[in-house]
């Protein structure tokens, strides 16, 4: 079946270092959704990506959607300490009402003062 | 109400006892999924619906679990004859399939669910 995986598990950074989290399809995505998780708190979005190639930014955070629609990448430039928690990737094969959303195992990133 | 609501927020049951979960998702939306997240892990998929069509239940683990959104609102997952492997945070999410949301999902604080 789809699997969605992301690399690395972890990631311990000092306060200002970039941060890059990868995920991969096993299937091509109709589109790919990032979500951020904080401890303790639930799933919450932060963008989707539907074109081949797409790039888009939000303010430190830059999302890409690979050619193929197989993969993404998500670039934290200068991290800071409100940047701690865990990042999910999320595919989906479907399109509009149709095809389950699955995620990655997430990546967990800490950020030291 | 203002966001997806899940309830009870902690669960805990007897090994072999029957336990529902409930969501009430935002008020309009079309897609409701299940989720089950163990600790450190991510959200698995077990089910969704659309209105009260169940689109996918290819996720649940066995046919302990069912789901149901009769009214294609609330939505109730059923585990029976629950065993300690069952326990884990269960996960509900909406979305509203159209509009500037799309097919953005909110989730609910979830259900903590343990069997003893």
């Amino acid at each position: 079946g789809q699997q969605v995986m992301q690399i690395p598990q972890y990631q311990h950074v000092q306060e200002g270092e970039d941060f890059t989290t990868y995920c991969n399809s096993s299937t091509t995505l109709s589109n790919i959704q990032w979500y951020k998780q904080r401890p303790g708190g639930h799933p919450v979005f932060l963008i989707q990506l539907v074109k081949s190639g797409e790039v888009k930014k939000q303010k430190r955070l830059t999302f890409q959607f690979g050619e193929a629609k197989k993969n993404s990448s998500l670039h934290i430039t200068a991290t800071q300490t409100t940047d701690v928690g865990t990042y999910f990737c999320a595919g989906k094969r479907g399109s509009g009402n149709t095809g389950k959303l699955i995620f990655g195992q997430g990546t967990t990133l800490q950020v030291k003062p | 109400g203002a966001g997806v609501s899940q309830s009870p927020r902690y669960k805990v049951t007897k090994r072999g006892q029957d336990v529902a979960l409930r969501c009430d998702p935002i008020s309009g939306h079309v897609s409701l999924y299940w989720y089950r997240q163990a600790l450190g892990q991510g959200p698995e998929f077990l089910t969704y619906f659309n209105y009260e069509a169940q689109q996918d239940k290819s996720g649940l683990p066995n046919d302990r679990f069912s789901a149901e959104r009769p009214e294609g609102s609330i939505s109730t997952l059923t585990i029976q004859r629950t065993e300690q492997r069952d326990s884990a945070m269960y996960r509900c999410a909406s979305s509203s399939l159209s509009g500037a949301e799309g097919e953005k999902l909110f989730f609910g604080s979830g259900t903590q669910l343990s069997v003893l």
